[in-house]
């Protein structure tokens, strides 16, 4: 069982509607990271926190808004989207290991199927 | 420009019939080499974590393998059961983990 929680599985929304991502992860990770996945593509990294700090935007649209409220929680907020923004949203946790001169491992979640009519 | 190149890109075998995936990276000052791996509409599962040239890890029928250039994944004797996307990741610093396009992996009964 992944340890990383994303809600909900699917959601199809008209690009006008204001809907959210959730992802909890309970592994004490304090990077989380928000990833868009496209059918045959590898994941495409958008936002990253980094104890509960924004670390990198990568030029994503202001559509999409991301908010971390506390270490185990990260949101992405949705507002009028395009069509073409439909794909899987994967969130991810790593645990901090610079200390120790390396990283860790991403752990991702199941995803969450978004739909944009 | 950091860069992995996975191949090949999509991969049938037999029950049975052992292969290797190759992952080719281009990434300066290499801090880690994961594999995953993707089954349709799920997220990736971590597989494995390589760190250094020489190093090798295992688990069940796959054994992965990490030179200065490049990362095999191999897969013994395989079942219909691991057929999936095979990713691996190159770590580059600053939360970027470059990852390649996958390999495909169909094996037949």
């Amino acid at each position: 069982d992944t340890e990383v929680t994303q809600t909900p599985k699917h959601l199809v929304m008209g690009m006008t509607n204001k809907k959210s991502l959730k992802c909890e992860q309970h592994m004490g990770h304090r990077a989380m990271y928000w990833y868009k996945q496209k059918a045959k593509k590898p994941p495409e990294l958008m936002f990253v926190y980094s104890y509960e700090k924004l670390s990198i935007n990568e030029s994503v649209p202001s559509r999409f808004s991301p908010e971390c409220p506390n270490s185990s929680l990260l949101n992405l907020h949705l507002h009028a989207l395009q069509p073409e923004d439909s794909a899987l949203y994967l969130c991810a946790s790593s645990q901090d290991l610079r200390g120790q001169g390396r990283t860790g491992e991403l752990f991702f979640g199941e995803g969450s199927r978004l739909t944009v009519l | 420009e950091d860069q992995v190149t996975q191949s090949p890109e999509a991969l049938r075998l037999q029950e049975g019939e052992s292969s290797s995936l190759n992952c080719s990276y281009t990434v300066s000052g290499l801090r880690g080499l994961f594999w995953y791996r993707q089954d349709p509409g799920k997220g990736p599962e971590f597989l494995f974590t390589l760190y250094s040239a020489g190093e090798e890890k295992e688990k069940e029928r796959l054994k992965a393998t990490l030179t200065k250039k490049e990362s095999f994944l191999h897969i013994t004797a395989p079942k219909p059961e691991d057929s999936a996307t095979y990713l691996c990741a190159g770590y580059s610093g600053t939360y970027k983990y470059i990852f390649g396009t996958g390999t495909r992996l169909k094996v037949l009964a």
